[in-house]
């Protein structure tokens, strides 16, 4: 069992470019979670995905943020027109039913 | 106000101290995490609880649900120990509320 596979882990990404984060989650879990960390504060929560639905998306902004969780293949969180503000890590973490979460390794996005 | 505060943000021991890690929290929960953050690193749940006492290992974690408070203990701590330690708590909405974490640094 893999784990929760985050990639790539580190992305470098210049002013107004895309950014695409992927996350597999543990195989047989449901649940996919986006969690932000921003450079010396704590994580908060984005968006909350289960196969195909977007469950609940009250921490993600609004504009330029998207996210999917296709039946086949892994979420994606993408980022359009990338902003120095952007620069963070952001974790993905999945479960099999609600809690018992596992977390994926981080991509450290940086936004130059 | 934070819904979920930590103490102390940071906290220095030397090898073999006991060492403990304050939660309070001031929503209803369905159950409270303690998540370790090795800098630069992934982050690893550590305990889920929703009553009572877990350990595993050198860890402890306790919770008091009608104080809303949930101590983590390290026994016989140790350099590898150093890490940042973050008090998370997840409601009906499963979504994760976190604290601020406590880096601990453990010296030899």
């Amino acid at each position: 069992n893999a784990g929760v596979m985050q990639n790539p882990r580190h992305l470098v990404r210049r002013r107004g470019q895309e950014a695409r984060l992927r996350c597999s989650p543990m195989k047989g879990h449901s649940h996919v979670y986006w969690y932000r960390q921003l450079p010396e504060e704590g994580l908060k929560f984005m968006v909350y995905l289960q196969k195909e639905n977007i469950i609940d998306e009250s921490g993600m902004p609004k504009e330029r943020f998207s996210a999917e969780f296709p039946k086949e293949g892994p979420s994606i969180l993408r980022i359009q027109q990338v902003v120095r503000g952007d620069s963070a890590a952001y974790f993905c973490a999945s479960s099999p039913t609600r809690g018992g979460y596992t977390f994926g390794s981080g991509t450290r996005l940086t936004v130059v | 106000k934070n819904e979920v505060e930590q103490s102390p943000q940071n906290l220095t021991a030397q090898e073999g101290e006991f060492i403990t890690i304050n939660c309070s929290y001031s929503v209803g929960i369905s159950a409270l995490h303690w998540l370790q953050q090795h800098p630069g690193g992934g982050i690893v749940s550590l305990f889920m609880l929703s009553s009572g006492k877990k350990k595993h290992g050198r860890l402890i974690a306790t919770i008091n649900i009608q104080e809303k408070h949930s101590s983590l203990h390290i026994t016989a701590s140790h350099p590898r120990d150093s890490a940042v330690y973050i008090c998370a708590v997840s409601g009906n909405t499963d979504k994760l509320i976190f604290g601020t974490g406590t880096r601990l640094q453990v010296f030899p």
